[in-house]
């Protein structure tokens, strides 16, 4: 068990252009979860999945971002014609249903948009 | 009003002191109460869990959930440098069917030796 990873950890891109991060949780953790965490904030909930359905989306999620998790492990979370105000720390967390609810985090993207 | 509140801070403290650190929350359906530590530009770390009222001990750690008053504590004993980070609550509870997490904003914590 390696932990949840998150690719890339560190995104330069310029506004407009389209960013695509990957995650990969723990083995088995059939709930995924995605959050956004701006600088003195607390991370942000944005999207889950149980395995590949999405479940629940937060309205952060405008219509630029999307998400997908295609066979219930790894997911994808897309943000097109990004914007400066899309500058912030992306976070990964899986748990699972057979065991308590505690979620386990990434390292994060950190993404810049200049 | 957010609905969890967490003090900033920063916090400074001495090598070897006993911390605070506390949330306050509104939404009377939390259930599960989790403290993270999270050092800069890293991931949030799991350290304590906790369903419902009552406290939990793990090491140096002790969380405690007061329900009636909607109120969480978690302390530190012994406090060292390498404690230095910042330190988020969390809760959820299974009304959301998600149990997805509402975090404080965090409170920074200095550890001076």
């Amino acid at each position: 068990d390696t932990g949840v990873s998150q690719d890339p950890r560190h995104k330069i891109t310029k506004r407009g252009q389209n960013v695509t991060f990957r995650c990969d949780p723990i083995s088995e953790h059939n709930r995924l979860y995605w959050y956004r965490q701006t600088l003195g904030q607390g991370p942000e909930f944005l999207t889950y999945f149980q395995n590949e359905a999405q479940l629940e989306k937060s309205r952060l999620l405008s219509d630029r971002f999307s998400a997908e998790r295609p066979k219930g492990s790894f997911s994808t979370l897309e943000i097109q014609r990004t914007e400066q105000g899309d500058s912030a720390m992306y976070l990964c967390a899986s748990s699972s249903t057979s065991g308590g609810i505690e979620q386990y985090f990434g390292p994060g993207t950190r993404l810049t948009v200049t | 009003q957010k609905e969890v509140e967490q003090d900033p801070g920063p916090l400074s403290v001495p090598e070897g002191a006993i911390v605070s650190l506390n949330c306050t929350y509104s939404n009377s359906a939390f259930q599960y109460f989790m403290w993270y530590r999270q050092y800069s530009r890293k991931g949030p770390e799991l350290l304590m869990y906790t369903y419902s009222s009552g406290n939990k001990e793990d090491g140096r750690f002790t969380a405690q959930v007061d329900k009636s008053s909607k109120y969480i504590s978690l302390f530190i004993r012994d406090s060292q440098p390498s404690d230095s980070a910042t330190y988020l609550c969390a809760m959820t509870g299974s009304t959301s069917g998600t149990y997805k997490y509402i975090f404080g904003t965090g409170t920074r914590l200095k550890v001076l030796a």
